[in-house]
This record gives structure tokens, C-alpha cells and sequence, in this order.
């Protein structure tokens, strides 16, 4: 069965902190990874991951993805309030009767950024 | 360009009602995906729809089921609702493409709107 796991569940840091928050993944037929932060409403998205080794970055914000290990990791440095948020990770995977486009998603991580 | 919009954002309903929710993509996409969020579970995927046929199913029963119309806007309807039925409906729209080509997956990000929460009492 494809999963989906991410960790911590949830952290707490002080404003200025980095963060790392891990994403581990076992599906048949990946192709990508998506990371998306949630606050109160709807996740918004951060960033699609297709290639191993190659960092995406956006401002204080960055991720990489290691398709032989299976994992990606989230990095944020100089964390600000606003960051505080669920950071949702979510991988494309296809079984054999369906198409692309179905994402599986992990069950977040809460990030508690304290002033 | 306009966002994903749902409709209505707050509903309340008893058992054994049904509902039906709306969800408009953003212009030009051809794909509506329809996912079910509840702290238990967390975010689970429930169908996908492009051009009109639905592409990709997730594991709900029959009582959820789901059209797109022919200006890619989606329905989602529950029936003989349930009071674990209560949840955050989100719906996310992508052009789709990247279904039929494998060469367009990084253009094929799925948006989120901003769901609609519906209660069960």
C-alpha cells in the first residue's frame, strides 16, 4: 500500500530558527512531490519536486528531493511568525487502471513559530 | 487570473440529507481534483475530473460521487449523509495535461480553493 510520512508531526521554534521537515514516501509509479502550506483555509503551493538532487528554492524557503532513498526534506531558514502553519507534503502516484494527477498526502506537520 | 472558488463555504446539514457543492476552476484548466480533509484522516483524495470523465477514483463509497460540466466547473454530491461525513471539502484544479503527457508534469501543480466545511448534525 502507497504511504506517505512526514516528521515531526509538529515543532515548536523560536522566531529566527531554521526548520527541517522531513518527508519519506514508498508508492509504485512516482513522479513527483509536492510540498503546501496550510494555515487556516486552503493549502497553498510551495513547491513541485521531479528530479533528484536539484533544490527549489523561494526566499527563506527551499526543498530537495531524494528519489533513491525516497525522501524530501523542507527547509526554512530565519522562521518568521507567519510561518507558523501545517506543512503538507503530497506525492503524484499512479496504480496501473488509474492516470497522473491523484496526489497522496502525508498527515502534515504543525509549525509553531513563537516570537 | 481568478483562483479556484467553492461554493457555499459553510454548510450545516442532519443525517441522512444529502449535499451537493461547486466547485469553479481557474480559468483554462481542465482538471478538477475533490478531496475530503478531517483531523482524523487527514487530507484523502476522493475523485479527479477532466474533461468531463472522471480519470482517477480514491477509496469512498458510493454515496460520494462527482460531474464536471462542459466549462470544467465540478459538482460533488453526498447522499444519506453521515455524521463522520463532517469535514472540510477542498477542491483543486490543474490544466490536466500532464495525464495524457508525461512532458508536462511540472506545468501540472494542483491549486487548492478554499473548501467548503460542512457539518453534520
Amino acid at each position: 500500500e502507497d504511504k506517505v510520512v512526514q516528521s515531526p508531526l509538529s515543532l515548536v521554534v523560536h522566531e529566527g530558527d531554521t526548520v527541517t521537515l522531513n518527508c519519506s514516501y514508498e508508492v509504485t509509479n512516482f513522479r513527483s512531490l509536492l510540498w503546501y502550506k496550510q494555515e487556516k483555509k486552503a493549502p497553498t503551493f510551495l513547491f513541485m519536486l521531479t528530479s533528484s538532487g536539484i533544490e527549489k528554492k523561494s526566499g527563506r524557503l527551499s526543498s530537495i528531493l531524494d528519489k533513491k532513498e525516497l525522501f524530501s526534506i523542507l527547509n526554512i531558514t530565519a522562521t518568521q511568525t507567519g510561518d507558523s502553519a501545517v506543512y503538507l507534503c503530497a506525492v503524484e502516484a499512479r496504480q496501473a487502471t488509474d492516470s497522473w494527477g491523484k496526489l497522496q498526502f502525508g498527515a502534515g506537520t504543525q509549525v509553531v513559530v513563537t516570537p | 487570473k481568478a483562483g479556484v472558488t467553492q461554493t457555499p463555504r459553510y454548510l450545516i446539514k442532519t443525517r441522512g440529507q444529502q449535499v451537493t457543492l461547486s466547485c469553479s476552476p481557474i480559468s483554462g484548466h481542465r482538471s478538477v481534483s475533490w478531496y475530503q480533509q478531517t483531523p482524523g484522516q487527514g487530507l484523502q483524495f476522493l475523485f479527479e475530473y477532466f474533461s468531463e470523465t472522471q480519470r482517477n477514483k480514491g477509496n469512498f463509497p458510493g454515496r460520494f460521487s462527482g460531474r464536471q460540466f462542459s466549462n470544467s466547473r465540478s459538482e460533488m454530491n453526498v447522499s444519506t449523509l453521515e455524521l463522520g461525513d463532517s469535514a472540510l471539502y477542498l477542491c483543486a484544479s490543474s490544466s490536466g495535461l500532464a495525464g495524457i503527457n508525461y512532458l508536462s508534469v511540472t506545468a501540472d501543480t494542483q491549486y487548492f480553493g478554499p473548501g467548503t466545511r460542512l457539518t453534520v448534525l
